[in-house]
């Protein structure tokens, strides 16, 4: 299965900053989708993030607060802009390399925002 | 989407065979039923995948009845280590182009 490594893994940050979350899948894939998680509480669809286009956001999200970019096939970034500590969570990436049926995921980016 | 339904917790002890339900009554024709496990800090991880009757791996089995309408998790002789959250999730195949939407999942605790 692929392999994705995500980084940072923690930070802690002052509100009203910008945090970017990186990604890298060690195999091309077309899509990659980036989540979020509260302490305790299920996944949180963020984003699609499809190369060579602008991502599409789900309902409750906006580009201006997380831009996406995704400049190729095995790379993306999310922005966390202008933190509150409401932003405080979990941030996970995901992909697909296929021809298997699982989704592999990132080890999280932990966000505090003090 | 097919909606899922699955217990949000369970307890259990080390050596058990644990068994969780997902119900997906809305289940479409072309859809698989896929199940992710998480452990606490990591993101989920894909254990199984089925379209009907069973399937097993190294892991876990999965059960499936005729009409697809639900699913049992069957993980053997559980392990302290087993403790996690576990999803179900359904949706067609699509070699990564599909969103995975994520229900509640079920906790599970394995106790000594």
């Amino acid at each position: 299965s692929a392999v994705i490594s995500q980084k940072p893994s923690r930070d802690i940050c002052q509100r009203g900053t910008s945090l970017t979350i990186q990604c890298q899948v060690d195999s091309q894939v077309t899509m990659m989708f980036w989540y979020r998680q509260q302490p305790g509480q299920s996944l949180t669809l963020i984003a699609t993030a499809n190369q060579g286009s602008e991502a599409t956001y789900e309902s409750g999200f906006v580009i201006d607060k997380f831009p996406i970019s995704r400049p190729n096939l095995t790379f993306s970034t999310l922005t966390v802009s202008n933190m509150s500590p409401e932003d405080s969570s979990i941030y996970l990436c995901s992909a697909n390399p296929g021809p298997n049926y699982g989704y592999t995921f990132g080890s999280g980016t932990r966000l505090t925002v003090v | 989407l097919a909606k899922t339904t699955q217990p949000i917790s369970m307890d259990s002890y080390e050596g058990q065979e644990v068994n969780i339900t997902c119900s997906h009554n809305n289940i479409a024709t072309n859809d698989y039923i896929t199940w992710y496990q998480q452990f606490p800090s990591q993101g989920p991880r894909f254990i199984i995948q089925g379209y009907k009757t069973k399937v097993t791996n190294e892991v876990a089995s999965l059960f499936i009845p005729a009409d697809r309408k639900s699913s049992t998790l069957s993980l053997p002789r559980v392990s302290l280590s087993d403790t996690a959250v576990y999803y179900c999730l359904v949706g067609a195949p699509s070699g990564g182009y599909n969103k995975l939407i994520f229900g509640a999942g079920t906790r599970l605790a394995v106790h000594p």
